[in-house]
């Protein structure tokens, strides 16, 4: 079964570094999503992203933030400047259409970013 | 707006017994209601949905849900729980035609043999 992947499963990182995290999407499947979890948190919706741009956000994700599909199979999300509060878990998802039978977001296993 | 109550942090239940985990919202309109759940060290996983339809969803591993539209509810239950249903589920909600899905805090659930 078709499945979203995702690397690292761990990143540890320096305060203010960059990283970038990289999801691999269900192939058929045109929308995009990252999504964090802070430890012992809510899951929180940051950005979505469909025919190669962004289709909504959330105020967590400001200019710190960047996605990208840079090839037809990758979606990456970027941070600039980490900073201790972005440590948390993230999760990549998928979805296929709009349609009833489309509409379920399907997750990657998560990156656990750790800043420093 | 759009919000998601789960008001057990954790429910606690023998090995064969029913298992109810408790979920309200609020959407405007009408609302895509989902069930993930979470093993150790595992993403998220889709265990059903409603839509529309019958108020009474099933979905994987034998778990179902009962859309209350009056009470707005989604509750996840399953008749039977067995040890390896111990996990972390989290219910979630999308307005029709939505895009983010919005979940909330998440219930572990502990089955005892």
């Amino acid at each position: 079964e078709p499945e979203v992947t995702q690397t690292p499963s761990h990143q540890v990182t320096q305060m203010g570094q960059e990283v970038i995290l990289r999801c691999v999407p269900i192939s058929n499947h045109l929308y995009f999503y990252w999504y964090r979890q802070i430890l012992g948190q809510k899951v929180e919706f940051l950005v979505s992203f469909y025919n190669n741009e962004i289709s909504e956000k959330s105020e967590i994700f400001d200019d710190q933030f960047s996605v990208e599909r840079p090839d037809g199979s990758n979606f990456t999300l970027k941070i600039r400047s980490t900073k201790l509060e972005d440590s948390a878990m993230y999760f990549c998802a998928s979805r296929l259409g709009t349609g009833q039978r489309t509409d379920t977001q399907y997750f990657g296993p998560g990156t656990r970013l750790t800043v420093l | 707006a759009q919000s998601v109550a789960q008001p057990e942090d954790q429910v606690n239940v023998a090995e064969g017994n029913p298992l109810t985990v408790k979920c309200t919202y609020s959407v405007s309109g009408n609302p895509y209601l989902f069930w993930y759940v979470q093993y150790p060290n595992r993403g998220l996983q889709f265990l059903l949905k409603y839509i529309t339809g019958d108020n009474l969803v099933k979905g994987s591993y034998g778990f179902e849900a009962e859309f209350n539209k009056s009470q707005t509810s989604f509750h996840l239950k399953k008749p039977s729980a067995l040890v390896s249903d111990s996990a972390l589920y989290f219910c979630a909600v999308n307005r029709a035609a939505g895009n983010k899905l919005t979940f909330g805090g998440g219930t572990r659930v502990l089955v005892k043999p």
